[in-house]
């Protein structure tokens, strides 16, 4: 199975802080990287697929960027709705993984 | 608009069985892949497995932790997907979440979730 490790698990930050999160993966799996964010009490929601690409509607200050087994997870101004839970995920092979998350919260 | 509405969750006791529903709308439920994600409380997502559209013959992946106790199963004529839950142990508890694959250069990722369902399992 391929390993998902986020880094850190747990970021405290301001209201437009720059901040980045880590994924490394165990093995490669080129590009099949896709990033969630979760509120409390709410389903998921896709962020970014395919390592770089913006989902519909998600505002531009979230990118993504990596290949191989590192990625990354930014938001260039923090807004005060994206503290929140924010995982990877593999789509490269079975079992689908997910990292452990990174918590994003006040400062 | 798209919509996946879970039901069929509750409290069963450990060995007992469970069979949980999602009812799509608002897209062609027949061209997708559909899968289920589970959250236990407190803890992080963790997939379950995926059922294959028509056009791949409906075939079915499956997490080894559900392997053998687990089933999916879909009715596109209903536009809904199932997830019967058999041999339940406590360490099944979790919100059940139907999700759909986006498909995009050779893999599947989650566009749309559901609300989630509630699986309790204890004595």
């Amino acid at each position: 199975d391929i390993q998902l490790t986020q880094s850190p698990s747990f970021l405290s930050a301001s209201v437009g802080d720059r901040i980045s999160i880590t994924c490394r993966a165990s093995q490669g799996i080129s590009s099949y990287l896709a990033w969630y964010q979760q509120k409390p009490g709410k389903a998921p929601k896709l962020l970014i697929y395919a390592t770089s690409t913006l989902q519909s509607g998600v505002p531009s200050r979230f990118s993504g960027s990596g290949s191989g087994t590192e990625f990354t997870l930014t938001i260039s101004s923090l807004q005060p709705e994206d503290f929140a839970t924010y995982y990877c995920q593999q789509v490269k092979s079975y079992p689908l993984t997910f990292g452990q998350g990174t918590k994003v919260e006040i400062k | 608009e798209v919509q996946l509405v879970e039901s069929g969750g509750g409290l069963v006791q450990p060995g007992g069985s469970l069979r949980l529903s999602c009812a799509a709308s608002g897209f062609t439920f027949s061209d997708y892949y559909m899968d289920w994600v589970r959250q236990a409380p407190g803890k992080g997502l963790e997939w379950v497995g995926r059922s294959r559209n028509k056009a791949k013959s409906y075939t079915t992946e499956y997490a080894a932790s559900v392997k053998g106790r687990f089933t999916i199963s879909r009715d596109d004529s209903e536009n809904s997907l199932y997830l019967q839950l058999n041999s339940l142990r406590t360490e099944d508890t979790a919100v059940y979440y139907c999700v759909r694959g986006l498909p995009w250069v050779g893999g599947y990722y989650f566009d749309y979730w559901g609300q989630g369902t509630l699986v309790t399992v204890s004595s």
